[in-house]
């Protein structure tokens, strides 16, 4: 099993509203990030989780709070977005978090903001 | 700042043709650089480079990693039109926590 789950696949919520994203995975894996992609970019880091703690915050709005309830989930809570938040949210797991192993992402939960 | 460059940014080929993609790099604490494949939602991986010279194939794929020049290819032959795609190259840095993404390579395969 080389899969990571996300859930839902799509979201429209208000500005005023409050929602969570959520990344499931079993492959033992150690590691676990959310990325943003907007269209016709890459995806951009946000958080890391390594060992189900947070090892890197790029400096990501508070409207995000990323959660790690164990090692095979990781949850991204989401509240007052605003309509530029509107991307692509990716999740992806690795092995572990020193570069020796490939990272593997979900499907990803398109997020629109209204 | 890392920062990792990708060549051309789009490309449009026939059938039957050869690909190179080019992918070069500047981070901090190299671990190692990947090639992944994005075509409607999430990425799929494609390859991970850590050392060089060191010629890593899959069927009709295959790169190569330059460690000194810090550059690294994406060879695609006799290319079909499901090989059309976004082609991500990302490093892992600083210690292997972070995944740094080229803006990647649009290839187009026409029939």
């Amino acid at each position: 099993d080389t899969e990571v789950t996300q859930t839902p696949k799509h979201l429209v919520m208000g500005m005023t509203n409050k929602k969570s994203l959520k990344c499931e995975q079993h492959m033992g894996h150690r590691a676990m990030y959310w990325y943003k992609q907007k269209a016709k970019k890459p995806p951009e880091l946000m958080f890391v989780y390594s060992y189900e703690k947070l090892s890197i915050n790029e400096s990501v709005p508070s409207r995000f709070s990323p959660e790690c309830p164990n090692s095979s989930l990781l949850n991204l809570h989401l509240h007052a977005l605003q309509p530029e938040d509107s991307a692509l949210y990716l999740c992806a797991s690795s092995q572990d978090g020193a570069g020796r192993t490939e990272a593997f992402f979900g499907q990803g939960t398109r997020l629109t903001v209204v | 700042e890392d920062k990792v460059v990708q060549s051309p940014l789009s490309l449009v080929v026939h059938e039957g043709d050869t690909v190179t993609l080019n992918c070069s790099y500047e981070v901090t604490n190299f671990r190692s650089l990947l090639w992944y494949k994005q075509e409607k939602k999430a990425p799929t991986f494609l390859f991970m480079l850590t050392s060089s010279g060191i010629e890593k194939k899959s069927g009709r794929l295959s790169s190569i990693l330059d460690k000194k020049e810090l550059f690294s290819i994406l060879n695609i032959t006799a290319t079909q039109t499901g090989d059309s795609a976004i082609y991500l190259c990302a490093v892992l840095a600083d210690y292997g926590n972070k995944l740094v993404f080229g803006a990647g390579t649009i290839l187009r395969v026409k029939s």
